[in-house]
């Protein structure tokens, strides 16, 4: 049982918008900024957005975060095939003192 | 550029102890910019968070292990460790090592860079 709450999965058709949730409560995003991370099958997570809304470079502007109260949101513009994997939301634990993730969704791009 | 790579046996025995060092390449492990941190993931599952290292030896563990996680740096190395003892087959899992951005202002620290990752099975 994750920590931060996401859809099992989301899907959508090329060159649709898509947007991803993720809940959490007081003492992980309600007090701590979200980071998001692309999973690709077999290979480790990287980081694709950080502090709720901030890309690393190298990661097109087609994705975008965002934050308000306990939930957060990561959203897909111009939808591409590639996009399809699972992506994880985490952030900050002041209980845990460490951090905690969401439990994954898998993108279909139909 | 910084790089991680997790290193160990990938199968242990139930009751044993698990032991993955992760080598810090590209960059020093002594900084004050970032710690060292362990993440598992079961098979099909998501991530779960063990705890963390300071390049001081500083340690925080997530509850959940229950004192059968230790951590340890050497800098002389530039390698970080996990050992978890007891280990049964829940504990099988892709074992990440990590390196975690300290956050000055508010927000929290949060990972930024991974290790590929090293399947770790529980088995007799």
């Amino acid at each position: 049982q994750s920590v931060l709450t996401q859809p099992p999965s989301a899907s959508g058709t090329p060159g649709q918008r898509v947007t991803i949730s993720c809940s959490g409560s007081s003492s992980n995003i309600g007090s701590n900024t979200v980071n998001w991370y692309q999973q690709l099958p077999g290979r480790a997570p990287t980081l694709l957005m950080f502090r709720n809304s901030l890309r690393p470079s190298g990661v097109p502007d087609r994705f975008s975060g965002s934050k308000s109260g306990t939930s957060a949101a990561l959203a897909i513009s111009g939808l591409q095939s590639e996009d399809e994997t699972d992506y994880y939301c985490a952030a900050w634990d002041d209980s845990l003192n460490g951090v905690v993730f969401g439990g994954g969704t898998k993108l279909t791009v139909l | 550029q910084m790089q991680l790579q997790e290193s160990g046996p990938g199968l242990v025995k139930p009751s044993a102890t698990l032991s993955l060092t992760c080598i810090v390449s590209g960059g020093s492990i002594t900084s004050d910019t970032y710690y060292w941190g362990w993440i598992r993931q079961p098979p099909g599952k998501g991530l779960q968070w063990i705890g963390s290292v300071y390049y001081s030896a500083s340690t925080v563990y997530n509850p959940s292990f229950k004192s059968r996680a230790t951590m340890s740096v050497d800098t002389s190395k530039n390698q970080f460790s996990l050992s978890l003892n007891s280990v049964t087959a829940a504990d099988t899992a892709v074992y990440f090592c990590a390196r975690v951005m300290i956050v000055v202002l508010e927000g929290g620290d949060f990972i930024d860079l991974w290790g590929q990752g090293m399947l770790v099975t529980v088995s007799s």
